[in-house]
């Protein structure tokens, strides 16, 4: 399995909003609505904003959101705030007897 | 609350093996599937085996396929990592990850351990 596509960085101004996209095929995100990502601080452990393309987990701001369109999905910050800074990191399933795969990560950078 | 904390990496040479353990409290663990899931220095996460609650259903990636083994063991609320033949490349911090059975997402992760392959 591929690794993934993402943007290697974003940015944005504190209030702006941003998207994060994460291109994978036909055999992974295209195939399934099992698209998951994570916020990583520096020395951190990845924690989870968002399941199945676009749900939210409890206590997880709704300044997050995703989506997914044909192979690519999206993850937006919306209300940049300064604690937004980290890395971000799609997954997606890819089939049964199968691991799933994750994207690169994505450093996004609150100006 | 639900905590995993990972124990075991550690300084290992080229060859040479390591055994992770993960403590799992705050959640009836015999529910839960489990992966671990790593990420090398300054790199990405890379999902590298993953087990169902009953330890029934196993995957690896094929970077460690052959070489590592996951196992679980329900009473002691435990999850292991058995690694042999560790290459430089193994080099990374190890997360154990819980997931809702059936689920294919990460609800809840472990601090880390760092393991180090390096003669």
């Amino acid at each position: 399995q591929s690794a993934l596509t993402q943007p290697a960085s974003v940015s944005g101004s504190p209030g702006q909003s941003i998207t994060i996209s994460c291109t994978g095929t036909s055999s992974d995100v295209g195939s399934y609505n099992l698209v998951s990502w994570y916020q990583q601080h520096p020395g951190k452990a990845p924690k989870l904003m968002i399941y199945e393309v676009s749900k939210r987990p409890s206590g997880v701001s709704n300044r997050f959101s995703g989506s997914k369109s044909g192979n690519t999905a999206s993850l937006t910050i919306s209300g940049l705030q300064a604690e937004d800074e980290a890395d971000y990191y799609c997954c997606s399933y890819a089939g049964s007897s199968t691991l799933g795969v994750f994207g690169g990560g994505t450093k996004l950078t609150v100006l | 609350q639900v905590q995993l904390v990972e124990s075991g990496g550690g300084l290992v040479k080229p060859g040479g093996s390591l055994r992770l353990s993960c403590a799992a409290s705050g959640f009836t663990f015999s529910d839960y599937y489990m992966s671990w899931i790593r990420q090398a220095p300054g790199k990405g996460l890379e999902w590298v085996s993953y087990i169902s609650s009953s330890g029934s259903t196993i995957y690896y990636a094929d970077s460690v396929k052959g070489r590592f083994t996951i196992s679980r063991d329900n009473a002691k609320n435990s999850l292991y990592l058995q690694m042999n033949s560790l290459r430089a490349e193994d080099t990374a911090v190890y997360y154990c990850a819980r997931s809702p059975p059936g689920l294919y997402y990460f609800d809840y992760w472990g601090q880390g351990t760092l393991v180090t392959v390096s003669s």
